[in-house]
């Protein structure tokens, strides 16, 4: 989503249903992307990566798609639970600087019982 | 897994003084290490790059007197903030990688996060 001011765009679901996250982003020469999420007061914890050469990738529960012709980036939870409450970033490796982050707005996602 | 321990977790300080805050990576060896900092509800943006042995290197429009930033050995970077304001009141988080080389996987560790509140 695209954020407005200093709000972060939320994503409500209710528990168990699936919970897309959409991410755009800027360099068409990017070829590493990770997902993040951050809880209150805490760091980014890594979910799933994916590299330009794929254009799926799935681990538990989640599953990242990238479309490189529009330059997007999503973040797919199934069967979303309380515990996936948090922010979610997705980041883009700055090109010719490994471990240089460029991070996405962030997503709120809001898991209702 | 790999570690990557911040300390402290939460600062006060007052208006004019420098607080340090370090970024350690517990159980391997980074010669880069990352500093971010993060408004709330807003994202983390890149403000330098450390680098072992040798000069940060800083982000467009961070200014690198008042954000020093000293990595002396290959598990430890330190920020200083020096001559803190309020407007310096920010969660700020590392983040270091113990391969020189990307492979697929999670090779990117971050730090738990120090907040710092200037009054």
């Amino acid at each position: 989503g695209e954020s407005v001011g200093l709000h972060l765009p939320t994503l409500s679901v209710q528990e168990g249903d699936n919970s897309i996250i959409n991410c755009a982003y800027s360099n068409s020469a990017s070829d590493y992307f990770i997902w993040y999420k951050q809880e209150s007061g805490k760091g980014p914890q890594f979910i799933i990566d994916i590299r330009s050469n794929m254009d799926k990738r799935q681990g538990q529960r989640v599953t990242v798609l990238l479309n490189k012709t529009v330059k997007h980036l999503s973040l797919q939870i199934a069967a979303t639970q309380p515990g996936d409450s948090a922010v979610y970033f997705c980041a883009e490796e700055n090109p010719g600087s490994q471990g240089n982050l460029i991070f996405g707005k962030g997503t709120k996602l809001s898991v209702k019982p | 897994g790999a570690v990557v321990s911040q300390h402290p977790s939460w600062v006060i300080c007052k208006s004019g003084t420098s607080v340090k805050i370090e970024c350690r990576s517990l159980d391997f060896q980074a010669t880069t290490m990352f500093w971010y900092r993060q408004f709330p509800k807003q994202s983390l943006m890149l403000m330098a790059t450390s680098n072992e042995g040798s000069k940060a290197t800083y982000e467009q429009g961070v200014e690198k007197d008042k954000f020093l930033i000293n990595h002396a050995s290959l598990t430890l970077s330190t920020l200083t903030v020096t001559s803190a304001h309020p407007e310096d009141s920010s969660f700020y988080i590392c983040s270091a990688s113990p391969e020189p080389n990307w492979s697929s996987g999670n090779t990117i560790y971050f730090g738990e996060g120090s907040w710092l509140t200037v009054v």
